[in-house]
């Protein structure tokens, strides 16, 4: 049964770093691709970026130059930090399959 | 990026009744390998989304046949027969042709 389970902080202070992670299970990262969406309160979905099975990654380019996914395939966990968070970054953060979606997490950035 | 236009913004459906969403991306879906990777996802009030379609017009595993896909190049469609209280929430379309993937704005689906 595949599954995949965020955590990290619930809030953050501006201009610091969110790290977040996903811990899936019922798949190998090494064969499959994890990607990160967001979702701001009450809006739609904004894809963040994604961490291939050969653990290239491809990042939104609005977000490029604050973000960072990695993974420990043998921990099967897939990390997601970026830096100098504002009040726009608040959203739930999902990583995902995109045939699969974990439960999210709520990020609250703010002072 | 690649911008997907869905429409309408919010549509409101008796039970039992069909409707239809549109999807229009600003270029063509289409990839360098000949697949069109456009999805369709539900996010129902208070869940994460699901993969209702994936590559215009499959539906994915335990997905009602009431939920059918088309379109080809840049134009798609969702179509939703005998609308059922579960069907009811956000319709997305996204791409995942071209990076960043991008989504539609989203479709709210209501009871009339």
């Amino acid at each position: 049964q595949v599954q995949l389970k965020e955590s990290g902080p619930g809030l953050v202070q501006p201009s610091q770093t969110l790290s977040l992670t996903c811990t899936v299970s019922g798949f190998s990262l090494t064969s499959n691709s994890v990607h990160w969406v967001r979702q701001p309160p009450g809006k739609g979905l904004e894809w963040v970026g994604a961490i291939w099975s050969g653990g290239s990654t491809d990042y939104n380019s609005a977000l490029k130059s604050r973000l960072s996914i990695s993974r420990d395939t043998s921990k099967s966990q897939v990390f997601l930090k970026m830096n100098s968070l504002q009040t726009e970054d608040t959203a739930i953060y999902f990583c995902t399959r995109m045939q699969s979606w974990g439960q999210g997490v709520m990020v609250t950035v703010s002072s | 990026d690649v911008v997907m236009t869905q429409t309408p913004v919010s549509l409101s459906v008796s039970l039992g009744g069909q409707v239809s969403i549109s999807c229009r991306s600003s270029q063509s879906l289409v990839h360098n390998n000949g697949n069109t990777y456009l999805s369709w996802y539900l996010q129902k009030p208070g869940q994460s989304p699901q993969l209702l379609i994936y590559k215009v017009s499959n539906r994915f595993s335990g997905i009602s046949d009431r939920f059918s896909g088309s379109g080809s190049g840049t134009d798609f469609t969702l179509k939703i027969s005998r609308v059922e209280p579960d069907d009811l929430g956000v319709y997305y379309c996204g791409q995942g042709t071209q990076y960043p993937y991008t989504f539609g704005a989203g479709t709210k689906l209501e009871l009339k």
